[in-house]
């Protein structure tokens, strides 16, 4: 199973900074097959990025994910008041799905 | 509007069995995957289940934690998916997403609002 490490645990930022989030894989995982999802509390969470790279439906274009291998970040570009959450990163391989931990992006 | 809506959570007794259910509108539902995620309180998101559309079968992938005591199973005639947990125990305790999966499998662009399940004596 492929274990996804997400760094920082927690990103104290102020509303329009850059935020930087990392996802680190434990072995390569295809690029196509990773996601980002944001979810503020109590509410599901949402689909923003699939294929590392790719913008999910109505998601603003501040959001952007890159990476490929091992390593992969989600960048959002203009913190907006709305964008402060739990962002989680998700991958599939070898007929199994795994999470990340999350990075909480609060209010400095 | 495409829409994912659970039912059937609760509170139930360690060993007892609860089944779930997720009722899919705003899409053809017999062409999508779906799959069932869970968060335990103050945790984060955990993938449990998946099940593939019947071109393929309607196979199931499990994740450890829950295989041979969860089962996932659809009926497209009725737009709904199940999730039948059985053995549950204290550490099932979670909320419960259903997710419509790309046709690839490989992402959820659609959620349920989740079901709470408490496993307690």
């Amino acid at each position: 199973e492929i274990v996804l490490t997400q760094s920082p645990g927690t990103l104290s930022l102020s509303p329009g900074e850059r935020a930087t989030l990392s996802c680190r894989a434990s072995q390569s995982v295809i690029s196509s097959f990773l996601a980002w999802y944001q979810q503020k509390p109590g509410q599901a969470p949402r689909l923003l990025i699939s294929g590392a790279s790719n913008r999910a439906t109505d998601i603003p274009d501040r959001f952007s994910g890159s990476g490929s291998g091992t390593d992969f970040t989600l960048t959002i570009s203009r913190l907006e008041p709305e964008d402060f959450a739990v962002y989680y990163c998700q991958q599939y391989g070898s007929q199994s799905w795994t999470f990340g931990q999350g990075t909480k992006v609060e209010i400095k | 509007e495409v829409q994912l809506v659970e039912s059937g959570g609760g509170l139930v007794q360690p060993g007892r069995s609860l089944r779930l259910s997720c009722a899919a509108s705003g899409f053809s539902f017999g062409d999508y995957p779906m799959s069932w995620v869970r968060q335990a309180p103050g945790k984060g998101l955990e993938w449990i289940g998946f099940i593939r559309i019947k071109a393929y079968g309607e196979t199931t992938e499990y994740a450890a934690s829950v295989k041979g005591r969860f089962t996932i199973s659809r009926v497209d005639s009725i737009s709904i998916a199940y999730l039948e947990m059985n053995s549950l125990k204290t550490e099932d305790t979670a909320v419960y997403y259903c997710t419509r999966a790309f046709s690839r499998g490989d992402a959820f662009d659609i959620w349920g609002q989740g079901t709470m399940v408490t496993v307690s004596s």
